[in-house]
């Protein structure tokens, strides 16, 4: 199957600090990527869908200013999360489809550690 | 109302027992359906698509039911290593995947 590759799998910032996260397609070109979050024993939430070359889309309660994503290749998605607080800690992970597919394919997450 | 609903669980059932997982989802124009199964710590996997005939898969059998806008897991003779979050996928539009809050189950010996 297709791969998403995700970095960095595990960071610990200050708070304060900014974090980037990396996911990359590494065998298809993928014009959207989408971003979630998963605190402990819940569920995947959305929180924006990452466009190529155009602004990314933020779920309802996620602030765009704290997390900006860039979409500049094909390939590649990032997400910032600027002036990181404790609360900001969590699993997060992307995901892509391949063009013309329907399966999702998920980076391995990054789980940040805020303190 | 959540665009995908599912019973949190945990199911705790003994090993070789038939489990089955409900999930509901709010918006009729959905057109692609999944269960992913994600284990601790892990990212999630796709388990199987589902399709409107319904579908097996060795002891997993899923089923679609857009009239109740509904679809289902159905596990049979379950092994320790089916313990896991099973989750519950929906492709709400072209461009937005919706995840279910997760079942949890747990096999015991």
């Amino acid at each position: 199957g297709a791969v998403v590759s995700q970095h960095p799998s595990r960071v610990i910032c200050k708070s304060g600090t900014s974090v980037k996260i990396e996911c990359r397609s590494l065998d298809f070109q993928a014009t959207t990527m989408f971003w979630y979050r998963q605190f402990p024993k819940q569920s995947l939430m959305l929180m924006a869908t990452s466009n190529e070359g155009s602004k990314a889309t933020y779920e309802q309660g996620v602030e765009k200013d704290k997390f900006l994503i860039n979409h500049a290749s094909l390939t590649l998605s990032t997400l910032t999360v600027t002036s990181a607080h404790p609360e900001d800690s969590s699993f997060y992970i992307c995901s892509a489809t391949p063009g013309g597919g329907t399966e999702a394919f998920f980076g391995q997450g990054t789980r940040l550690t805020v303190v | 109302r959540k665009e995908v609903e599912q019973d949190p669980g945990p199911f705790n059932v003994p090993e070789g027992a038939t489990v089955a997982f409900n999930c509901t989802y709010s918006n009729s124009a959905s057109q692609s359906f999944f269960w992913y199964r994600q284990d601790c710590r892990k990212e999630p996997k796709l388990l199987m698509s589902v399709y409107s005939s319904g579908n097996e898969d060795g002891r997993f059998t899923a089923q679609l039911n857009r009239a109740s806008q509904y679809i289902s897991l159905l596990i049979r003779d379950s092994k320790l290593s089916d313990s896991a979050t099973y989750l519950c996928v929906v492709d709400s539009s072209a461009s937005k995947i919706i995840f279910g809050s997760g079942t949890r189950l747990s096999i015991r010996p």
